[in-house]
């Protein structure tokens, strides 16, 4: 039961290139979520994907696109990086009933944008 | 708009010595709690929750939070803290009804010997 894993662990990508975050789950959760972490500013949701089949923008989705493929899998897209986009991006999953639960995270993926 | 305020952006603090972690969310009907440790270059894991029921729950190293409804806080506390308790505590509610959940800036904790 390997939980969420991320890929790759680490990027560095230049200004306008492309590159799309990997997520997968094995718990059989029915949401997912991207966050990106800044120093400072703790976890900022991205996208979501409440349930197979939809995603909804969160916070601060600009720049993004995310593909939710099938239950296990949820990826976030770049289409055309920018400095500011440089962070350490997350993914997360959760049960759901009326209300999230707990969720369960990657280990991240550490992005840089020259 | 929902929030979560972590009051401290870093706790230094002795080993041995008590520490308080402090967390007061926005006012809701309905919430769900918790409580997330990240050590260096991990992801968050779970700490602590509160879901329904007493309002004082445990971790299993030792930390506790206590919610306060009429406060609408959600404090952690531990009476006695180790050097591998150093990392970053981020305090997060979920409201009824929604999909998403609301996370705190983060309180760092340094733990001296």
């Amino acid at each position: 039961n390997a939980g969420v894993t991320q890929t790759p662990k680490f990027q560095v990508l230049k200004t306008g290139q492309s590159m799309t975050l990997q997520c997968a789950q094995d718990m059989n959760h029915n949401s997912m979520y991207w966050y990106r972490q800044d120093p400072g500013m703790g976890l900022r949701l991205i996208y979501y994907s409440a349930s197979e089949g939809t995603t909804d923008k969160g916070e601060v989705p600009n720049g993004y696109n995310v593909s939710r493929l099938n239950k296990r899998e949820f990826s976030l897209r770049l289409e055309s990086a920018a400095p500011s986009q440089t962070s350490v991006y997350f993914c997360a999953s959760s049960s759901m009933g009326t209300t999230t639960y707990e969720q369960y995270f990657g280990p991240g993926t550490r992005l840089t944008v020259t | 708009a929902q929030s979560v305020t972590q009051l401290d952006s870093q706790v230094p603090v002795f080993e041995e010595a008590p520490v308080e972690l402090r967390c007061n969310y926005s006012s809701s009907v309905s919430v769900y709690l918790f409580w997330y440790v990240q050590y260096p270059n991990q992801g968050l894991q779970l700490l602590l929750k509160y879901l329904s029921g007493s309002t004082l729950v445990e971790s299993i190293n030792g930390f506790e939070a206590e919610f306060n409804k009429s406060q609408t806080s959600f404090h952690l506390r531990k009476p006695s803290v180790h050097i591998s308790d150093t990392a970053e505590y981020f305090c997060a509610v979920s409201y009824t009804g929604g999909f998403k959940t609301i996370f705190g800036a983060g309180t760092r904790l340094f733990v001296k010997a």
